[in-house]
């Protein structure tokens, strides 16, 4: 079956250094890739999307490029904030199945 | 851009009592809704699949008669949690299928605490 592995965190950034979340998925077959953000208390936010290999999603500053040959969707970012501390979920869709959630990374980000 | 709404945000209730979660959708219809459980620092995991008009999917595990799921509209799925025992305590989010190939429109979640 479809799964998504990130890496589980925490991961403690100062502020404005560069942030990284890896991701990697198994699919039978072709998936739209998501990356969601959970702030403190809060329901789930769509953060970006790509719904085909090469496909880079963007939004707020951060990126993530899907990468069909290493079935990667890595989440970047240049400069973080205080305000990008949340949880990070990674997730796969394969036409209109279910969403397949990763276990989230905690970032933390430090003045 | 398609809203959630999702009801109560925070619930306290004793323990064998029923609690009832609501999830609409604001500004479109959805004919599927999903209905996710969250334990502290563990993803999401799909409890269940509402779909309007008729019975509710459950994933392997979860209990039907705990968890009942009612879709009766295109904006509106309830899930209530029957004789609720503190083992029940946890996060609980819907999201709605909004057509198309989106990623699901998510609630703003329900914190469910038991005592």
């Amino acid at each position: 079956g479809d799964s998504v592995t990130q890496m589980e965190g925490p991961v403690t950034l100062s502020e404005e250094a560069f942030l990284t979340i890896n991701c990697t998925y198994t699919a039978t077959g072709y998936p739209s890739l998501f990356w969601y953000v959970q702030y403190p208390g809060e329901g789930l936010q769509l953060l970006l999307k790509a719904t085909k290999a090469d496909d880079k999603g963007s939004n707020k500053g951060f990126e993530a490029t899907y990468r069909k040959e290493t079935t990667s969707f890595h989440l970047e970012k240049g400069s973080v904030q205080v305000s990008d501390s949340a949880v990070y979920f990674c997730a796969l869709r394969e036409g209109y199945q279910k969403v397949t959630f990763g276990i989230g990374t905690k970032l933390q980000v430090i003045p | 851009g398609a809203v959630v709404s999702q009801h109560p945000s925070w619930v306290i209730c004793k323990s064998g009592t029923s609690v009832k979660i609501e999830c609409r959708s604001l500004d479109f219809q959805a004919t599927t809704m999903f209905w996710y459980r969250q334990f502290p620092k563990q993803s999401l995991m799909l409890m269940a699949t509402s779909n309007e008009g008729s019975k509710a999917t459950y994933e392997q595990g979860v209990e039907k008669d705990k968890f009942l799921i009612n879709h009766a509209s295109l904006t509106l799925s309830t899930l209530t949690v029957t004789s609720a025992h503190p083992e029940d305590s946890s996060f609980y989010i819907c999201s709605a299928d909004r057509q198309g190939n989106y990623g699901y429109t998510f609630g703003s979640g329900t914190r469910l605490t038991v005592v």
